[in-house]
């Protein structure tokens, strides 16, 4: 197991564009985190899943946002309508419950211009 | 409240220790993290420690944690050039157990 992946890596796109990443967390993980960061901060939690449920979503996560965990496995986070704010990395990370060790993937980086 | 603190930078010589420090507020945090982040990479977990532990040696990591003042410490001996980066002190909330709560990170230059 090589770890969280996320793809694409970088994604440079349109305002009002739609964009989705994708997260492949570690193999049996059943906790899975997305975080965004923006310059010069540390990351901010979005949201948060336990197997397919979504469980906890930040008041950061707008309605333009939507992250799916369908078969509590890999996981999307899609923007809709994307804004120049919305330019950060997205970090996905996962863990396994109990245990509170959460590793994160190298991140999406977002630009919109 | 949740909040972790950090100072932004700091500078050491090579060879000599560094020591990063951090200050959060939730004193029910259970666990503290440590986390190191390169250029244009992702999060790397170096060490954690539960909060009933004062201490937790990991080869050149040292962590320290003093409940009573919240505090949390970070030393990297003999630092390396390797060594530069962004880390960041994180604390997991008991009132929010899904999700840890990050500084702003402190930036590690090294100096010959």
């Amino acid at each position: 197991d090589t770890g969280v992946s996320q793809n694409p890596r970088h994604k440079i796109t349109k305002r009002g564009q739609n964009v989705t990443f994708r997260c492949d967390p570690i193999s049996e993980h059943n906790r899975l985190y997305w975080y965004r960061q923006t310059l010069g901060q540390g990351p901010e939690f979005l949201t948060y899943f336990q197997n397919e449920a979504q469980l906890e979503k930040s008041r950061l996560l707008s309605d333009r946002f939507s992250a799916e965990r369908p078969k509590g496995s890999f996981s999307t986070l899609e923007i809709q309508r994307t804004e120049q704010g919305d330019s950060a990395m997205y970090l996905c990370a996962s863990s396994l419950e109990p245990r509170n060790t959460i590793y994160f993937g190298e991140g999406s980086w977002l630009t919109v211009v | 409240g949740e909040d972790v603190e950090q100072s932004l930078f700091l500078s050491v010589r090579e060879g000599d220790s560094s020591v990063i420090n951090c200050t959060y507020t939730d004193s029910s945090s259970t666990y503290l993290y440590w986390y190191k982040q390169e250029p244009g990479a992702g999060l790397q977990l170096l060490t954690y420690i539960f909060s009933n532990m004062d201490m937790k040696q990991d080869q050149r990591l040292t962590v320290l944690l003093n409940k009573k003042d919240k505090h949390l410490s970070l030393r990297i001996a003999d630092t390396q050039t390797g060594d530069s980066a962004i880390y960041f002190c994180a604390e997991n909330p008991y009132s929010s157990a899904s999700k840890i709560i990050f500084g702003s990170g402190t930036r590690l230059s090294i100096r010959p």
